[in-house]
């Protein structure tokens, strides 16, 4: 069975700094993989997704991920984060089957400091 | 557009009642799904309706869960006998066609809590 696994439960940022949160995967075949955002209070946000080609994805709010299949890896990247990306963050692959249901890793809560 | 719909946003029942979910999915999507947010477990896929096609069951924790479609738009995910253990964050999504290169778009989720 396929599995998600996001290593880090809580990450700290200063603001400005820059950010990466892991994701690594359990699946058979070709992967497709999300990265959602979720605010508090708030719905799940897509922010990028990966299905083939170019394995270096951009997203909105300024993240970008790139997959390594070599690693099953699936990483959240971003240069500069603002104090706005305080959020909790989950990586997700969808089966290649009917039904697209997704699979979540157990999300990283990024925190920004001043 | 106007994105998915839940309601209610919060709910608190007490153990044993049976509660009423509902997921307005975003117009035109023919796909809608189900998910469960709670501590213990993270996120979980429940039920997965695709157009007319019978719904795919196979993440609902219990014969106590039970979901329904109505006329391929608005979605109830019932819940019998509620338990303590079923206290989460219920999220719906919808998709154009379900098929795995789709985005799902998630509503904002009722978080049920069962004293």
């Amino acid at each position: 069975a396929q599995s998600v696994t996001q290593p880090d439960i809580h990450i700290t940022v200063s603001e400005g700094a820059s950010l990466e949160l892991r994701c690594n995967y359990s699946y058979g075949a070709t992967p497709y993989l999300f990265w959602y955002v979720q605010s508090p209070g708030q719905g799940l946000q897509l922010l990028l997704k990966y299905f083939s080609g170019d394995t270096l994805v951009q997203g909105i709010k300024g993240f970008e991920a790139e997959f390594k299949r070599s690693q099953s890896s699936f990483n959240l990247r971003k240069p500069s984060v603002h104090w706005s990306d305080a959020a909790e963050y989950f990586c997700a692959v969808a089966i290649n089957n009917a039904g697209n249901m997704l699979t979540f890793g157990g999300g990283t809560r990024l925190m920004v400091k001043p | 557009g106007a994105g998915v719909s839940q309601s209610p946003s919060n709910k608190v029942t007490e153990k044993g009642k049976d509660v009423e979910l509902r997921c307005d999915p975003i117009s035109g999507h023919t796909a809608l799904y189900w998910y469960r947010q709670s501590l213990g477990q993270g996120l979980e896929f429940l039920i997965y309706f695709q157009g007319n096609s019978a719904p795919d069951k196979s993440g609902l924790p219990s014969d106590r869960f039970s979901a329904e479609r109505t006329g391929g738009s608005v979605s109830t995910l019932t819940i019998q006998r509620t338990q303590q253990e079923d206290s989460a964050v219920y999220l719906c999504a919808s998709s154009y066609s379900g098929t795995n290169t789709d985005t799902q778009y998630f509503g904002p989720g009722t978080r049920l809590t069962v004293l």
